[in-house]
């Protein structure tokens, strides 16, 4: 079955420590997105990919870097610099092409929740 | 720019009545607009989508929307509460004419009474 899978589910992280979280996606979609959710405040988008080798920075991008070598994977890196890492991450997929049924919608991950000690 | 506005951060509502929940968005062009669901450490799953075909959108698991321009509303029904569908909800909306971010609602938690 195609899908997206986020990995590690739990993540536990020392302060100063950078730590890198997971996302493969098998649906061919070109679009990627890594969001941050914090109780009471919705979804915030970190970084966003359309295409291989080229992302952009989302609303809360400060703190965080990302990378996309190949279509199916997005890593998010959580640098030292992320001030208030412990969140719940999710990681989404989409197509780009307008004139499919599916045009516009997210498929996410199961999230992972990162935890700072 | 647009933005979306969820009324209630938590709503109760008894096993068997009608479920309501509220979203208003703005939009300088018109939108797509989605209400999804998440369940306890889980990720987002579409409940169902406006994409400017007909007004009464009808989603998975019984629940519906109808989009309505002359109050830029998207409320999501559901005519009879089960247990099951405790949950959190988002509402979002997008343009895909130069713009490929999704902007989220605050979410609204849904909790089920027997």
């Amino acid at each position: 079955d195609g899908g997206i899978t986020q990995s590690p589910k739990y993540l536990f992280r020392k302060e100063g420590q950078n730590v890198t979280l997971s996302c493969e996606q098998n649906l061919n979609h070109d679009a990627m997105y890594w969001y941050r959710q914090d109780p009471g405040q919705g979804l915030r988008l970190i970084y966003y990919s359309q295409i291989v080798n080229d992302f952009q920075k989302g609303d809360i991008a400060e703190g965080y870097s990302v990378s996309r070598e190949k279509k199916e994977s997005f890593p998010l890196t959580v640098t030292s610099a992320q001030k208030n890492p412990t969140a719940f991450y999710l990681c989404a997929s989409s197509i780009t092409q307008l004139d499919r049924a599916d045009a516009g919608e997210l498929f996410f991950g199961e999230g992972s929740r990162l935890t700072v000690l | 720019a647009q933005s979306v506005t969820q009324l209630g951060s938590h709503v109760s509502v008894s096993e068997g009545a009608l479920v309501l929940l509220r979203c208003n968005y703005s939009s300088s062009v018109p939108p797509y607009l989605f209400w999804y669901v998440q369940y306890p450490n889980q990720g987002l799953q579409l409940l169902l989508k406006y994409t400017s075909a007909a007004t009464l959108v009808k989603g998975i698991n019984g629940f519906e929307a109808e989009f309505k321009k002359s109050e830029t509303s998207f409320h999501l029904t559901k005519p009879s509460a089960h247990m099951s569908d405790s949950a959190e909800y988002f509402c979002s909306v997008r343009h895909l004419f130069g713009n490929e971010k999704l902007t989220f609602g605050t979410g609204t938690r849904l909790t089920i009474i027997p």
